[in-house]
């Protein structure tokens, strides 16, 4: 069975740190991993998606890793905003790339 | 840029009655998806749509059922309604798929039944 796991389930950082989120996953065959934001009573919004040929992938101050060998991917948040404030979905996309297979999240709050 | 609408927002049923999802989407979409997000569980896909008269079962589609009559709208129907369907519902759709399928969502419904 696909699974997808993130840890920590929740955190709580200061604003102007960084923090790293992590996602491990059983998908296959793997196509690719995305990362979502979800902002409180809204939709999910994406930020990154990774192939298997790609190891690391920018958007502004979010930077997401993929190793496909051990199955790990992180996403590291530089110089955090309040703005950040968020739940952080990791997504594993298996076959042909149309059924995805979403983590629990990581629930993100940025403190004053 | 409205992107994917959902409505209603919120909706109260109770046991047995009956109600639509409305999901539009105008970025001229091939791929939509109807979801539901639960506490402590990633969202599940209730069924898909690779185009317009076209619908698929996803991995939760038990008392659900869709239909994509036009190309910008994807309906989600519940015939009668459990306390078990209580969750909030996610509309997607996507342009193109595979492994630069980008999936937009709707703002979600929440859905509590009694």
């Amino acid at each position: 069975k696909n699974q997808v796991e993130q840890s920590p389930q929740s955190l709580i950082i200061l604003e102007g740190k960084n923090c790293t989120l992590q996602c491990n996953y059983t998908v296959s065959p793997f196509s690719n991993l995305r990362w979502y934001k979800q902002d409180t009573g809204r939709g999910p919004v994406s930020l990154t998606i990774m192939t298997f040929s790609e190891n690391t992938k920018s958007n502004g101050r979010y930077t997401a890793t993929l190793d496909a060998d051990t199955k790990q991917s992180s996403l590291h948040i530089t110089a955090s905003q309040l703005s950040d404030s968020a739940s952080y979905i990791c997504v594993v996309s298996a076959g042909g790339g149309n059924k995805l297979t979403f983590g629990t999240g990581t629930q993100l709050k940025v403190e004053l | 840029n409205a992107g994917v609408t959902q409505t209603p927002k919120f909706r109260v049923l109770k046991t047995g009655q009956s109600m639509t999802l409305l999901c539009a989407q105008d970025m001229n979409h091939e791929y939509m998806y109807w979801y539901r997000q639960d506490p402590g569980m990633g969202l599940r896909l209730i069924h898909y749509s690779v185009g317009e008269g076209t619908t698929a079962k996803g991995e939760v589609p038990d008392g659900y059922n869709v239909s994509r009559l036009k190309k910008q709208n994807f309906l989600l129907g519940l015939e009668s309604a459990a306390p078990s369907q209580t969750s909030v519902y996610f509309c997607a759709s996507s342009y193109l798929t595979g492994a630069k399928n980008i999936q937009y969502f709707g703002a979600g419904t929440r859905l509590s039944v009694l």
